[in-house]
Order: C-alpha cells, then sequence, then structure tokens
C-alpha cells in the first residue's frame, strides 16, 4: 500500500515565523508531487507541481524543495502571515497512475 | 474563467437512498476526477473520467459510480447510502489526464457536504 506522510500535523506559529514541513513518499516509480494549499470553507488551491529531482519552485513567501532519491518535498514559508493560516496537502503520483494525497499539515499562524 | 462548480453544496439523505453528485469543469478542461474526504484522512481517489470514459479507480466499493458527458461535465452517484458515506466529496478538473505523461495541476470546486443519517 503506497502512503504519503506530512509531518507535522499541525503548526502554530507566530506572525513573522518562518515555517516548514515535509512530505514523505515512495522514492520509487515517481511521477510527480503536488502541493495544494486549503484554506477553510474554499477549495484546495494548487501551489506547485514538481517532476525532477532537485526541484525547487518559489510563489511569494512560499517555496518547495524536492528529493526523489530519498522520498521528500519541503514547503517554506517565510515570514508567516495570518492569511497564510490553511492546511497545506501533498499528494504523490506514481508511476503515472491516480494522485495519492497525504493528511495534510494543518498551520495556524498567530498575529 | 469560472471555477470548477459543484452542486449541491449540502445534502441530508438517509441509509439506503442514492444520491447523485454534480460537477462542472473549467472550459476547456477534459479531465474530471473525485475524492471523499473524511476526518483524519486525507482526500481519497474515487475515479477520473476523462473523455466520457472511466480512465483510473479507487479502492471503493462499487456503489460509488459516475458518468461525464459530452461537455466534460461530470456526475457521481452512490447508491443504497450507508452512514460511513458522511464526508465532503470534492471534484477537481485538470487539463489532462492525471495517468497523462503531463503534470497539470488540479482545480477542485467547493465539495459537497454529504450527512447521512
Amino acid at each position: 500500500i503506497l502512503n504519503v506522510e506530512q509531518s507535522p500535523q499541525s503548526l502554530h506559529v507566530q506572525e513573522g515565523d518562518s515555517t516548514n514541513f515535509t512530505c514523505s513518499f515512495p522514492s520509487s516509480n515517481f511521477y510527480a508531487l503536488h502541493w495544494y494549499r486549503w484554506e477553510t470553507a474554499k477549495s484546495p488551491e494548487a501551489l506547485f507541481v514538481m517532476t525532477l529531482n532537485g526541484d525547487e519552485k518559489k510563489k511569494g513567501r512560499i517555496s518547495a524543495t524536492l528529493n526523489t532519491k530519498e522520498g521528500y518535498s519541503y514547503l517554506y514559508i517565510k515570514g508567516s502571515q495570518p492569511e497564510d493560516s490553511a492546511t497545506y496537502l501533498c499528494a504523490f503520483k506514481y508511476n503515472t497512475d491516480k494522485l495519492i494525497f497525504g493528511t495534510g499539515t494543518r498551520l495556524q499562524v498567530f498575529p | 474563467k469560472a471555477g470548477v462548480t459543484q452542486t449541491p453544496r449540502y445534502l441530508i439523505k438517509t441509509r439506503g437512498q442514492q444520491v447523485t453528485l454534480s460537477c462542472s469543469p473549467i472550459s476547456g478542461h477534459r479531465s474530471v476526477s473525485w475524492y471523499q474526504q473524511t476526518p483524519g484522512q486525507g482526500l481519497q481517489f474515487l475515479f477520473e473520467y476523462f473523455s466520457e470514459t472511466q480512465r483510473n479507480k479507487g479502492n471503493f466499493p462499487g456503489r460509488f459510480s459516475g458518468r461525464q458527458f459530452s461537455n466534460s461535465r461530470s456526475e457521481m452517484n452512490v447508491s443504497t447510502l450507508e452512514l460511513g458515506d458522511s464526508a465532503l466529496y470534492l471534484c477537481a478538473s485538470s487539463l489532462d489526464l492525471i495517468g497523462g505523461g503531463v503534470n497539470s495541476p488540479l482545480h477542485f470546486g467547493n465539495g459537497t457536504r454529504l450527512t447521512v443519517t
């Protein structure tokens, strides 16, 4: 059974803190890794789609790195703001098959 | 450009009934996939439709079915509802087949919250 693990499950930080969380996935038959942000009462929104080992993507204050050989991706948020409060989901695409989602990291940023 | 639209937003059904959920993808998107979310679980993949054909299916019983129309709109049907089917059902559209060679991101709708009593 393929498993995608995200850690931590939840995170509380102060406004201005930088934070990061991890997505772990099987390192064999890797095809792609997706990151989504899911704010309460909204729909999940795509952040990044990463395909190559060593990939680094950036969108504003959010960036992500990918290590396919060891099976992990990090998501970083620099200078967290209250509007960054959301659940961050990663999804692993195995061998061109369907996407397998992790259970997410719930981030709360306090002003 | 209009986003992914799911209807209805909320549904309350009783055990044994059946339900149909609808999803209209972003214009031009040919893939529609469906996901179930229950508390403590990640998004569980139900199935994907592309060009009116089911291309992939998750590990759900046969009570869960779907279809896609020529305009790419999709419906999901759950028959003989059980209490455990209470969940948020999300659909997502993408330009290309998830299982294809291109890695298009998913665009999600707001979901249908189904409660089975």
